[in-house]
């Protein structure tokens, strides 16, 4: 079965950091997102990409946040300088299709995470 | 965004149903309900969702009250895996997933 995998599993990273997070969504995904989910808090959104920009962003992406597409399969989250507060688990997911109500494609496929530690 | 509201916390045996409720209130014509759960370590994954009817599928079932105000996801029979944390969420025209809380559910052997 596909799946949305991602790399680092795990990322320690000191405070002012750069860091890149990557994800490679399913094959024929359109739809991609980060989440982010700092320990024991729940899952929150950061922002979502369709046809190679930003479709939607929350206040906790910033101008430190950025997203990339680079090629037909990886999708990046790059933050420029990291804060201690940045640590948390990031999630990517993929969905299928658009806002086509009556197909099961409206779920989102979510990978297994990248943990992130700001030192 | 539209509201949730689902119990901290619930505990069931193994083998036995399990029925986690979610009330939504304020829940427009268009959302859909979604329930997502989120295993230890994992990420989140898709359960099942629906829109006005009861739906079914290999994992779970979605009873979705006549004025769609609550709804009740249902594991038919619970096993040591099942234990995770349940989201409830009003979803519509795709877009971002916003979760709540959820609802953790332990399964005793």
């Amino acid at each position: 079965e596909p799946e949305v995998t991602q790399t680092p599993s795990h990322q320690v990273t000191q405070m002012g950091q750069e860091v890149i997070l990557r994800c490679v969504p399913i094959s024929n995904h359109l739809y991609f997102y980060w989440y982010r989910q700092i320990l024991g808090q729940k899952v929150e959104f950061l922002v979502s990409f369709y046809n190679n920009e930003i479709s939607e962003k929350s206040e906790i992406f910033d101008d430190q946040f950025s997203v990339e597409r680079p090629d037909g399969s990886n999708f990046t989250l790059k933050i420029r300088s990291t804060k201690l507060e940045d640590s948390a688990m990031y999630f990517c997911a993929s969905r299928y299709r658009g806002a086509y109500r009556d197909t099961p494609f409206n779920e989102q496929f979510f990978g297994p995470g990248t943990r992130l530690t700001v030192l | 965004d539209a509201k949730t509201t689902q119990p901290n916390s619930m505990e069931s045996n193994e083998e036995e149903p399990v029925h986690l409720p979610c009330n939504h209130s304020t829940i427009s014509g268009t959302d859909y309900i979604h329930w997502y759960r989120q295993l230890p370590s994992q990420g989140p994954e898709y359960v099942i969702h629906g829109l006005t009817s009861n739906v079914n599928n290999r994992m779970a079932s979605l009873a979705i009250a006549e004025d769609r105000k609550s709804s009740t996801l249902i594991l038919h029979r619970a096993t040591l895996r099942d234990a995770a944390v349940y989201y409830c969420i009003l979803y519509n025209q795709g877009g971002k997933l916003i979760f709540g809380q959820g609802t953790e559910l332990s399964v005793k052997p």
